[in-house]
């Protein structure tokens, strides 16, 4: 049982180009999310999801977008990679009633921008 | 707006002492909950205890307790006897309740020391 898997574990990416990074689900959850981790700032919510077809913005969502056409899997798209997009992103997942049950996560994907 | 707060960015222990990790929070829900997540130098975010905000009872789980206080608005972490697998960033988070987006603090780094 894999739980949340996120792909790739690293990726350095030029400014301007674009790229996906995966997570998917094998617990049925509806619910899914994607943080990124910064110095200092803790993880701030980019996008979350309350089920296949919803999404809706997080805290700071500009430079990022997703669908969720599945279940299974949330994927998080860079359409031009900009240095301050270098982080550390991870997939948040849980079950219905964020207050009833925590987030589990996937191990992150450290990205760098340069 | 809900936000987390953790002055302490960093503490440095030797192993054996106790360590009170402080974090206040600020919602003008009535309704909400608390998390601690830990984060050790390996990279994952590891669950530790969810409190909901009608649950003012301190709670003690081996090594670790939790004290929670609704009138002072903070949800401390106290490791006892801290070990060096203690070594992480501890992470306080706050949701609404049945609401869809957590928000961190930004993290208290504890090093232990042999």
């Amino acid at each position: 049982n894999a739980g949340v898997t996120q792909t790739p574990k690293f990726q350095v990416l030029k400014t301007g180009q674009s790229m996906t990074l995966q997570c998917a689900q094998d617990m049925n959850h509806e619910y899914m999310s994607w943080y990124r981790q910064d110095p200092g700032m803790g993880l701030r919510l980019i996008h979350y999801s309350v089920g296949a077809g919803i999404t809706d913005q997080g805290e700071v969502p500009n430079g990022y977008n997703v669908s969720r056409s599945t279940t299974e899997d949330f994927p998080l798209r860079l359409l031009s990679a900009a240095p301050s997009q270098t982080s550390v992103y991870f997939c948040g997942v849980r079950g219905q009633g964020l207050g009833n049950s925590p987030l589990h996560f996937g191990n992150g994907t450290r990205l760098t921008v340069t | 707006a809900q936000k987390v707060t953790q002055a302490q960015t960093e503490i440095s222990v030797v192993e054996k002492e106790d360590v009170t990790l402080d974090c206040v929070y600020e919602t003008r829900d009535t309704t909400y909950y608390l998390f601690w997540y830990k984060q050790p130098p390996s990279g994952e975010l590891v669950f530790l205890i969810r409190r909901n905000s009608f649950d003012e009872q301190n709670e003690i789980s081996g090594r670790y307790s939790w004290n929670f206080q609704k009138s002072t608005s903070s949800f401390n972490f106290t490791i006892t006897a801290s070990q060096v697998v203690d070594s992480a960033v501890y992470f306080c988070a706050l949701v609404k309740a049945a609401g869809n987006k957590l928000t961190f603090g930004g993290g208290t780094r504890v090093l232990v020391k042999p």
